[in-house]
């Protein structure tokens, strides 16, 4: 089993939809998670921290699930602009040691 | 002005050579780390600097040695390239947290496009 997994996608939507990733994660020790996106040809920038009791910017909600060992993305009324692939981050506690899952790519059509 | 910079932006080279890649970060951060990502896009971490000490090292060929100077630089150099080492690299920092451990976020470079010819 993977330590991350992704959706691969690709997730086509219109304008406006909302969609949600998700993201397991093989660790129960793991302390840290983020969400990144990635357009093309660029490098990785933070999106947002996921923390515990779950937390909002703006139209991205993100979630965590420690019982279940997964994090989740909600991107609500998606501009053009949202696609990208959104990468999923895991640190596992204790160290520096930082796993990135394969990304989701996501394509909001007008 | 740019947080984390890699030069070069582009690398095209012939099998056998030997190759450096040089990062600064100006953002006052204690840790840094060298990422590989290959074709299929996955990004996997291959070393990782606390305050100027080799903290991770991910598996990764002895060709490759990384060396930080200091806090604010973590240079790549690579030995005899091969073909599979075309990639792009990515170069981040990071504030490790009060407890010593990386849980706080990191950013990227704009990234080296290595070519192994």
């Amino acid at each position: 089993r993977k330590e991350v997994e992704q959706d691969p996608g690709p997730f086509n939507v219109p304008e406006g939809a909302t969609v949600a990733f998700n993201c397991t994660y093989s660790n129960s020790a793991s302390q840290s998670f983020f969400w990144y996106r990635q357009d093309c040809r660029k490098e990785p920038k933070l999106l947002m921290s996921v923390y515990s009791s779950g937390n909002e910017d703006g139209r991205f909600t993100a979630q965590l699930n420690r019982a279940s060992q997964y994090i989740s993305l909600l991107i609500r009324d998606s501009k053009l602009s949202d696609s990208a692939t959104y990468l999923c981050v895991v640190i596992p506690s204790g160290g520096f040691k930082t796993i990135f899952g394969a990304g989701t790519r996501l394509f909001v059509k007008a | 002005d740019t947080a984390v910079s890699q030069t070069p932006k582009y690398l095209v080279t012939q099998m056998g050579n030997d190759k450096s890649i040089k990062c600064e970060q100006n953002l006052g951060h204690d840790t840094m780390y060298w990422y590989k990502q290959d074709s299929k896009k996955f990004l996997k971490i291959m070393f990782s600097y606390n305050n100027k000490e080799l903290i991770i090292n991910e598996t990764v060929p002895n060709r490759f040695s990384p060396k930080s100077p200091d806090k604010a630089h973590l240079n790549l150099h690579i030995n005899s390239l091969e073909l599979g080492d075309s990639a792009v690299y990515f170069c981040a920092s990071s504030q490790s947290s009060n407890t010593g451990t990386a849980s706080r976020p990191q950013y990227f470079g704009p990234g080296t496009r290595l070519l192994v010819l």
